[in-house]
């Protein structure tokens, strides 16, 4: 079955450019989406179809995908944006990477 | 404005099926072809899709569960809903129902609140 590997954990400082990253076998093939968790809320489409954000998603989240990865760049980032965030694509099934947890400090 | 809202028992015995429902409001589950989508997410874990149906009944599973799994809809009740046979504690979770930002597509930009499902006896 295919599988996305993330990091577990990226730490950031206020201000600064945070990527989280996705790998999976022939990614960039694919389209990958990007959500955001925060702690007991529902998850939040943040990036779709690589590189689109959907509405009321702030500029400064962006994504990339080419070769086997896909990344999630966070620029400027703020206090506001530590969650948890997951990767998704389609291969026969919907795929979920396993998480990152981004810490602002 | 479109919201979804799952709804069922929150302690399911092991072995049981676990059954829930997801209405949509402020628009019909008919009127688009989005494949509606069901998630869930064990404590303190990732998410995991379990399948997802479209208006008309068609269904994806997610290989893993398809064996235990039936997703089904009632377009005039303006609800889908997911079945899960022989339940362990594994199956314990946040099940949330979703659909996807585009017809035809799989990511999803609007969820419903989730709603936690024990299994245990």
């Amino acid at each position: 079955s295919y599988e996305l590997t993330q990091s577990p954990s990226v730490s950031v400082s206020p201000g600064q450019t945070a990527n989280i990253t996705c790998s999976g076998d022939k990614l960039g093939h694919k389209y990958a989406s990007w959500y955001q968790q925060k702690p007991g809320q529902s998850p939040v489409l943040v990036i779709y179809q690589d590189s689109k954000r959907p509405s009321g998603i702030p500029e400064r989240f962006s994504g990339s995908n080419s070769g086997n990865t896909a990344t999630l760049t966070i620029s400027g980032t703020q206090a506001l944006d530590e969650a948890d965030y997951y990767c998704q694509a389609w291969d026969s099934s919907v795929v979920f990477g396993g998480g990152t947890k981004l810490t602002v400090l | 404005q479109l919201q979804l809202q799952e709804s069922g028992p929150g302690l399911v015995k092991p072995s049981e099926t676990l059954s829930l429902t997801c209405t949509v409001s402020g628009g019909s589950i008919s009127s688009s072809s989005y494949y509606w989508g069901w998630i869930r997410q064990p404590p303190g874990k990732g998410l995991e899709w379990i399948g997802s149906i479209y208006y008309s009944g068609s269904t994806y599973y997610n290989p893993s569960l398809m064996s235990r799994v039936t997703i089904s809809v009632d377009t005039p009740k303006n609800q889908f809903s997911l079945k899960l046979r022989s339940v362990t504690a594994a199956d314990t979770a946040v099940y949330y129902c979703a659909r996807p930002e585009g017809t035809g597509t799989i990511s999803f930009d609007i969820w419903g609140q989730g709603t936690m499902v024990t299994v245990s006896s």
